[in-house]
């Protein structure tokens, strides 16, 4: 079970990008990097996900290494409705063996 | 994206008394899905998984009689709180992922927010 380590806090303007990184240094082979948003009392929001190198969608991009042990969440432009939770999950990608346990989060704090 | 739903949203009950929360996937099927527990301003913990056709798994510490889960389809999985307390007031999400085996996303519900007075 690949355990994750992100910074519990960040602190952000309106107009900046956002880089949080999370550690999984035990990550498996069969391991995809899965990041997830929430908002106070709602449930977690997908952002984004990956396998390997960098992927990037309407929202954000995901920055992963060679070794895999780490992955970057980019955030570009954030706005104040950015402020949020921020979840990095690593997780089989067979949907028989899919549980995802959370860590602790970083909680993303935009300032205008 | 997919859609999980959760209901109800909010509910108050009084001690002693049982509440059941049902999560359903609206437009895929899951074999799977999975129960959390948040505390304010914490995590989410994962509670149990949910099997379609089988008895759910309850992670350690979780208590299987007081947490009673049902999988009655692959579109329906209900959790009950049973005798509930105080300390049971919580925000209980609910997740499913499709069953295919390109389906690597979990979709959470929107969560249901349980008081126990």
């Amino acid at each position: 079970l690949a355990k994750t380590t992100q910074p519990i806090s960040m602190d952000s303007y309106e107009g900046q990008e956002v880089n949080i990184t999370c550690s999984h240094n035990n990550i498996a082979t069969n391991d995809y990097i899965t990041w997830y948003q929430q908002f106070p009392s709602q449930g977690p929001r997908f952002i984004i996900q990956g396998y390997k190198t960098k992927v990037t969608n309407e929202v954000a991009s995901l920055f992963i290494p060679a070794d895999r042990k780490s992955s970057t969440l980019s955030l570009p432009r954030v706005s104040l409705s950015d402020t949020a939770v921020y979840y990095c999950l690593v997780g089989d990608i067979n949907p028989n063996f899919n549980k995802f346990y959370f860590g602790s989060g970083t909680k993303l704090n935009v300032k205008p | 994206g997919a859609v999980v739903s959760q209901h109800p949203s909010r509910v108050i009950c009084k001690s002693g008394t049982s509440v059941k929360i049902e999560c359903r996937s609206l437009d895929f099927q899951a074999t799977t899905m999975f129960w959390y527990r948040q505390f304010p301003k914490q995590s989410l913990m994962l509670m149990a998984t949910s099997n379609e056709g089988s008895k759910a798994t309850y992670e350690q510490g979780v208590e299987k009689d007081k947490f009673l889960i049902n999988h009655a389809s692959l579109t329906l999985s209900t959790l009950t709180v049973t005798s509930a307390h105080p300390e049971d007031s919580s925000f209980y999400i609910c997740s499913a992922r499709g069953q295919r085996s390109w389906d690597t996303e979990a979709f959470f519900g929107q969560g249901t927010r349980l008081t126990v007075v």
